[in-house]
């Protein structure tokens, strides 16, 4: 059965600062993998996914992720922090469709001024 | 559009006590979830509907209830409450099964004591 791990429970980075949240999944076959950014209060929004292709994934609001198969990872990246990116963030994997998708447990990013 | 809409926001039960949790979505999706968010874990999926009069269990189903007669509307019920419940609830939904873009409605949170 997939699996995915968030190394971090709990992220601090000054604003301006550049971000790589971890994500390490387990899964038999080519991956479907996501980010997905949760806004205290709010629910879940997608930040970007991957299904095949291009390892470098560009997302939403100026995050990327890159897809390395020799270790299991997919971690989420963005140069430069802004206050508004305190959230918190789920990877999740599955096969391609939605009843089969598993989550982390996220990693939890406070930004300071 | 108001996308995915839930209510109550917050909700405090007693054992034993039965309740309806209501997931609203105006977006014409086919798909819709609900999934538990409880710390350290992850979201993880209770019910989903791949359509109007179609359910199915995902992987924490055991104590909920769900029905689907309307493409709009995927209410969850609570049988008879158990402090095991107690975490927040999301609702999302998605144009179809194979579509991974879900939507994630505010999220609801149930206390049972």
């Amino acid at each position: 059965a997939q699996s995915v791990t968030q190394p971090d429970i709990h992220i601090t980075v000054s604003e301006g600062a550049s971000l790589e949240l971890r994500c390490n999944y387990s899964y038999g076959a080519t991956p479907y993998l996501f980010w997905y950014v949760q806004s205290p209060g709010q629910g879940l929004q997608l930040l970007l996914k991957y299904f095949s292709g291009d390892t470098l994934v560009q997302g939403i609001k100026g995050f990327e992720a890159e897809f390395k198969r020799s270790q299991s990872s997919f971690n989420l990246r963005k140069p430069s922090v802004h206050w508004s990116d305190a959230a918190e963030y789920f990877c999740a994997v599955g096969p391609g469709n939605n009843n089969d998708m598993r989550f982390g447990a996220g990693t939890r990013l406070t930004v300071k001024p | 559009n108001a996308g995915v809409t839930q209510t109550p926001k917050f909700q405090v039960l007693k054992t034993g006590q039965s309740m309806t949790l209501q997931c609203a979505q105006d977006m014409n999706h086919e798909y819709m979830s609900w999934y538990r968010q409880d710390p350290g874990m992850g979201l993880r999926l209770i019910h989903y509907s791949v359509g109007a009069g179609i359910t199915d269990q995902g992987e924490v189903p055991n104590g909920y209830n769900v029905s689907r007669s309307t493409t709009e509307d995927f209410p969850l019920r609570l049988l008879s409450a158990a402090p095991s419940q107690t975490s927040v609830y999301f609702c999302a939904s998605s144009r179809s099964y194979e579509d991974n873009e879900q939507f994630f409605g505010p999220g609801t949170r149930l206390t049972v004591l």
